[in-house]
């Protein structure tokens, strides 16, 4: 089955300092690999996005994601983390043989940036 | 401004009752997505729509229903056949589907049975 995992329920960091935030997946072909950030009782917002080309990712708010093909992974990271990073963080993956209309999402890693 | 507008924002619903929550895009996107999330289980997906007229279930369908009559709606009802109703849901849109594009979400709404 397809499938995505963020292993890490919570991930705590202090302010200042490099933050990762886990992803690994399993799917057919070639994925379309997405984060996205959600804050309390919000929708979710799209940080970045794997499709093709260079495996470093950059996106919104000083984000980059880290594709690796051979691990299936796509970390999400930062240098230099903020207390307003704090969220709730998903992985997701658009399998190509769905049509891009079935994402699946990760159960999501919450993020704590510590003053 | 272009984006997705959920409403309401909380809704409550009794024992037996059907509820419908509505869904308004102006994003001229062709595709929807109706998503329910439960704390530690990330989103789910309950119906989609490719194109007005058309909808396809997703992994959850049963207990919603969904109409696509305009290309900017996509209602979903909440039938009194879901069990366990309470959750916070999320609609989505993308240009087509999301092989290469991103989805754009609306602010969410919750649901509780009392």
């Amino acid at each position: 089955a397809q499938s995505v995992a963020q292993p890490e329920d919570q991930v705590n960091v202090a302010e200042g300092n490099p933050l990762t935030v886990k992803c690994t997946y399993s799917v057919s072909g070639n994925p379309y690999l997405f984060w996205y950030v959600q804050y309390p009782n919000r929708g979710l917002q799209f940080l970045l996005k794997y499709i093709t080309g260079d495996n470093l990712v950059k996106g919104s708010y000083g984000f980059e994601a880290e594709f690796n093909k051979s691990q299936t992974s796509f970390h999400l990271k930062k240098p230099s983390a903020l207390v307003s990073d704090s969220a709730l963080y998903f992985c997701a993956v658009s399998p190509p043989n769905t049509g891009g209309f079935k994402t699946i999402f990760g159960a999501g890693t919450r993020l704590f940036v510590k003053a | 401004d272009g984006g997705i507008t959920q409403s309401p924002k909380y809704l409550f619903r009794k024992e037996g009752q059907n509820v419908t929550l509505s869904c308004e895009q102006n994003l001229n996107h062709d595709a929807m997505y109706w998503y329910r999330q439960d704390p530690g289980q990330g989103l789910r997906l309950i119906y989609y729509s490719q194109i007005v007229n058309d909808f396809q279930k997703g992994d959850i369908a049963e207990g919603y229903s969904v109409s696509r009559e305009k290309k900017e709606s996509f209602p979903l009802t909440v039938t009194s056949a879901q069990k366990n109703p309470t959750a916070f849901y999320l609609c989505a849109s993308s240009i087509r589907g999301t092989l290469g594009t991103e989805a754009f979400f609306g602010q969410g709404t919750r649901l509780t049975v009392v």
